[in-house]
């Protein structure tokens, strides 16, 4: 059974760099499958951030993209998130992901974990 | 990049109803990249339905996908109190590479 857990700090000043690591258990990351970031600010959607492949290749939400990096450690099994200058709208529950068996679809997700921009 | 919107935006019912949940894009979407999700206080969304209309493993066959091009719908046939709660439209956009949500429709206990 694929797992996925996401970890990192739950407060971020503004305007400093939100970093958090999902961490896959049950598949290898270096399978030929995407590995994504989601995210949901309270009482809200869901807004995809960006996904990874294997290779180090990377796609990102355009409206994001020029603070987002998103990175793998095949070694770990971990791929990770950095937003940087955040703000108090990047407040949200951050979910990492793995793209499904059939493509085009996230499935499982992990818990999520909340991240709050706040001084 | 495409917009998928949902309607409505909430949808009172009781056990045992049918449901049917809306899911329109503002461009014609591959209905290989249209998947649906349902999402309860607390946790994670769950993926219900991918390629318009498969079901995703362990899902009760009272939750069907259908639709084509722009248009989009999720039936629920028979209410369960368990399928109270927030459900997504989702699309994989290819050009550039991009998953696009719908708002949601909270589907909620009448």
């Amino acid at each position: 059974q694929v797992q996925l857990q996401e970890s990192g700090p739950g407060l971020v000043k503004p305007s400093e760099t939100l970093s958090l690591t999902c961490t896959v258990s049950g598949d290898f990351i270096s399978s030929n499958k995407w590995w994504s970031w989601v995210r949901q600010p309270p009482g809200k959607g869901l807004e995809w951030i960006g996904e990874i492949f294997q290779s180090g290749r990377t796609n990102y939400n355009p409206s994001l993209k020029s603070r987002v990096t998103i990175s793998i450690d095949k070694s770990k099994n971990q791929f990770s998130l950095r937003l940087t200058s955040v703000t108090a709208a990047d407040t949200a529950v951050y979910y990492c992901a793995r793209e499904g068996n059939q493509a085009y679809q996230l499935e499982p997700w992990g818990q999520g974990t909340l991240v709050t921009v706040s001084s | 990049e495409i917009v998928l919107t949902q309607s409505p935006g909430t949808l009172s019912l009781s056990p045992g109803e049918r449901a049917t949940l809306s899911c329109r894009a503002g461009q014609s979407v591959n209905s290989r990249y249209l998947a649906w999700y349902q999402q309860k206080p607390g946790q994670a969304p769950r993926l219900l339905i991918y390629d318009t209309s498969t079901r995703a493993t362990g899902i009760p066959d009272r939750f069907s996908g259908s639709g084509s091009g722009t248009d989009f719908t999720l039936t629920i046939s028979r209410l369960e109190p368990e399928d109270f709660a927030v459900y997504y439209c989702q699309q994989y956009g290819s050009s550039p590479p991009v998953y696009t949500f719908g708002q949601g429709t909270k589907l909620e206990i009448k």
